[in-house]
């Protein structure tokens, strides 16, 4: 049973476009969003991360918008960049002192110049 | 960079045979998980311990995968009979409080089963 689902499966974008990353849950208990990016032949890292009590995350080029009440979120990226190329996981966890994730199916990016 | 050592970064296996990898979790952080990620990057969580204690395991850990966390000594994943499906990529992360603020993935061990 997938509980977090990502969507686009892949994404193409020009260099400095928004790319657009959508992420679903169906656990209402989930209380924690990190986004994760993986470059090829590495491992994953965190990106950036949000609570519920937000609805909105802001790191440089990167924002995590948030809907509760409809368990969606999404990623943009704005002025996308050749080194954002990479695929992007949407996760959760179910609270309290568990760091035990829940992983979507990724979106693989590709920024072109 | 992350501080979590897993070695060796590449393993290959054959059929039935035992596979093992190790982790040295980021200095003071007592929770170790272990994650596989296949060919298709679906992420499975495997175990994770407290110190040396099991907090959770899936069930196909409890039967070919053993894992340990000594005192002083790495964490290790351990395939007693590797099988192709096992091929795949496999994490080790370490977190200060338990949580996932804190957790931090390790360059990963990719196994490959022929």
């Amino acid at each position: 049973q997938q509980q977090v689902r990502q969507s686009p499966q892949s994404l193409t974008v020009w260099e400095g476009e928004t790319a657009i990353l959508n992420c679903s849950y169906e656990d209402s208990t989930f209380d924690y969003f990190p986004w994760y990016w993986q470059f090829p032949r590495e491992s994953p890292a965190l990106l950036i991360a949000i609570r519920p009590v937000s609805n909105k995350k802001e790191d440089g080029r990167f924002t995590i918008f948030f809907n509760k009440r409809e368990k969606k979120l999404s990623l943009h990226i704005t002025d996308s960049q050749p080194g954002d190329s990479a695929t992007y996981f949407c996760a959760s966890n179910t609270g309290g002192l568990s760091g035990k994730l829940t992983f979507g199916e990724g979106t693989q990016v590709t920024v072109i110049s | 960079n992350s501080k979590v050592i897993q070695t060796p970064r590449y393993l290959v296996k054959g059929q039935g045979q035992k596979a093992k990898m190790r982790c040295i979790p980021e200095k003071g952080h007592p929770v170790v998980f272990w994650y596989q990620q296949n060919k298709n990057n679906e992420f499975k969580f495997l175990i994770n311990f407290q110190n040396q204690e099991v907090l959770q395991q899936i069930d196909m850990t409890e039967k070919r995968f053993s894992a340990e966390c000594p005192s002083n000594s790495p964490c290790s994943l351990e395939i007693q009979s590797s099988e192709a499906g096992d091929s795949a990529l496999y994490l080790c992360a370490s977190s200060l409080t338990g949580g996932p603020e804190t957790l931090y993935f390790g360059s990963g061990t990719r196994l490959t089963v022929l």
